[in-house]
């Protein structure tokens, strides 16, 4: 079984440019969150996808977007980059929406560094 | 917004020590809580997920326990190796939503 990879696993970008990082997801799963933990910080939830549509946000302005494929993978866009979204990205995938006890397998997460 | 705190912040012990560690969290609206080992440059793995009050899980020397009434789970690992070093994170969720600590680091001195 293979588990969730995602790519690439650094980056760095200058304030105002996009970037996007991809995320597959375990075999078997439809379901992507996508998370942001800044330094000292626990992951925040950004924002997840079910069956290609989104479903539930947090509290990320629209700047933050992102996609999921017919195949379940995703990808997480950020335009106008900030400097203070300088931060690891993590994908996580769960096998369908059954409630809060669903447990959610992650990445090893994207290092993004804006400067 | 889930304010969910965890304690301490980090943590060193000596190989063979027993240690424990809280994750605080509302009480009210509760629905599940979960438990991850992180180690450094991995994915964080998934230890236990918990939703009834007074639920205890264990795997090997792991073991968490849960107090819905009062907000509050415990992270048990019995004769500590340098291998149990990592972060561990709670999380409770709600929905689609998972409200994370910001993780007790632990470091097993051999």
């Amino acid at each position: 079984e293979t588990g969730v990879t995602q790519s690439p696993t650094h980056l760095i970008k200058t304030r105002g440019q996009q970037v996007t990082l991809r995320c597959s997801s375990q075999s078997g799963h439809n379901t992507v969150s996508w998370y942001q933990q800044a330094l000292g910080q626990g992951p925040q939830f950004i924002f997840q996808y079910y069956r290609e549509e989104e479903n539930g946000r947090g509290n990320f302005p629209p700047r933050f977007s992102g996609l999921q494929f017919p195949n379940y993978s995703s990808e997480l866009n950020v335009n106008a980059l900030e400097l203070d979204d300088s931060a690891l990205y993590l994908c996580a995938s769960s096998a369908r929406i059954t409630g809060p006890q669903e447990t959610q397998y992650f990445g090893p997460g994207t290092r993004l560094l804006v400067l | 917004i889930l304010n969910v705190e965890q304690s301490p912040q980090s943590l060193h012990v000596q190989e063979g020590d027993s240690t424990n560690f809280t994750c605080s969290f509302p009480s009210s609206n509760f629905y599940a809580l979960h438990w991850y080992r992180w180690e450094t440059a991995k994915s964080p793995e998934a230890l236990f997920v918990m939703t009834l009050n007074g639920d205890e899980k264990k795997k090997g020397r792991i073991s968490a326990t849960l107090n819905t009434k009062e907000g509050y789970s415990y992270l048990y690992i019995k004769g500590s190796q340098p291998e149990d070093s990592a972060t561990y994170l709670c999380a409770s969720s709600t929905g689609n939503q998972f409200y994370f600590g910001t993780g007790t680091s632990l470091t097993v001195i051999p």
